[in-house]
């Protein structure tokens, strides 16, 4: 079945350092692939997407290709707030027709301090 | 975006005894809803698609006389937990099919 892989963590960084979260997935097919974040209190809440080979998703400073030849979906930010502060769940669907059915990796937490 | 509520946020109850969440779709209609559940430090694993005006459909794995799905309107869908144990204590979380997925805040179980 689908599976997706997120890096272990949780992580920490100063403000305005350079993020990278790891992300791999395995899918029959060819999937959608999401980030979503949840801060604290509030529910997840998608924050970029690619559909296809080579899209690049974008929104808030963060980026992540869809790479079909590595199968990932790496989540990149070059310089992060502490309103970055939240946990980081990368998702994949099978375009089975349903948005919302989807497969999610463990979550990762990442704090950052002023 | 659109907004899902879910509630309660949090519950604790005794074992035994029975827990239903709510999950709320407010500026939209869903047709579809998905129930997810979260062990610690583990991935959201979907449980069951809840169709308005249907059965639900369970993921394998999951009883479905135990965490019973209800649909009966176009903005509301319902899990109830019966006869809870400490064992099912997790964190589910219930999204709606729009344009997107949309995610409530998630209920927080804990069985004593």
């Amino acid at each position: 079945g689908d599976s997706v892989t997120q890096m272990e963590g949780p992580v920490t960084l100063s403000e305005e350092a350079c993020l990278t979260i790891n992300c791999t997935y395995t899918a029959t097919g060819y999937p959608s692939l999401f980030w979503y974040v949840q801060y604290p209190g509030e529910g997840l809440q998608l924050l970029l997407k690619a559909t296809k080979a080579d899209d690049k998703g974008s929104n808030k400073g963060f980026e992540a290709t869809y790479r079909k030849e590595t199968t990932s979906f790496h989540l990149e930010k070059g310089s992060v707030q502490v309103s970055d502060s939240a946990v980081y769940f990368c998702a994949l669907s099978d375009n089975s027709g349903a948005n919302s059915k989807l497969t999610f990796g463990k979550g990762i937490t990442l704090s950052v301090r002023p | 975006g659109a907004v899902v509520s879910q509630h309660p946020s949090w519950v604790i109850c005794k074992s035994g005894t029975s827990v239903k969440i709510e999950c709320r779709s407010l500026d939209f209609q869903a047709t579809t809803m998905f129930w997810y559940r979260q062990f610690p430090k583990q991935s959201l694993m979907l449980m069951a698609t809840s169709n308005e005006g249907s059965k639900a459909t369970y993921e394998q794995g999951v009883e479905k006389d135990k965490f019973l799905i209800n649909h009966a309107s176009l903005t509301l869908s319902t899990l109830t937990v019966t006869s809870a144990h400490p064992e099912d204590s997790s964190f589910y979380i219930c999204s709606a099919d729009g344009t997107e997925a949309f995610f409530g805040q998630g209920t927080r179980l804990t069985v004593v």
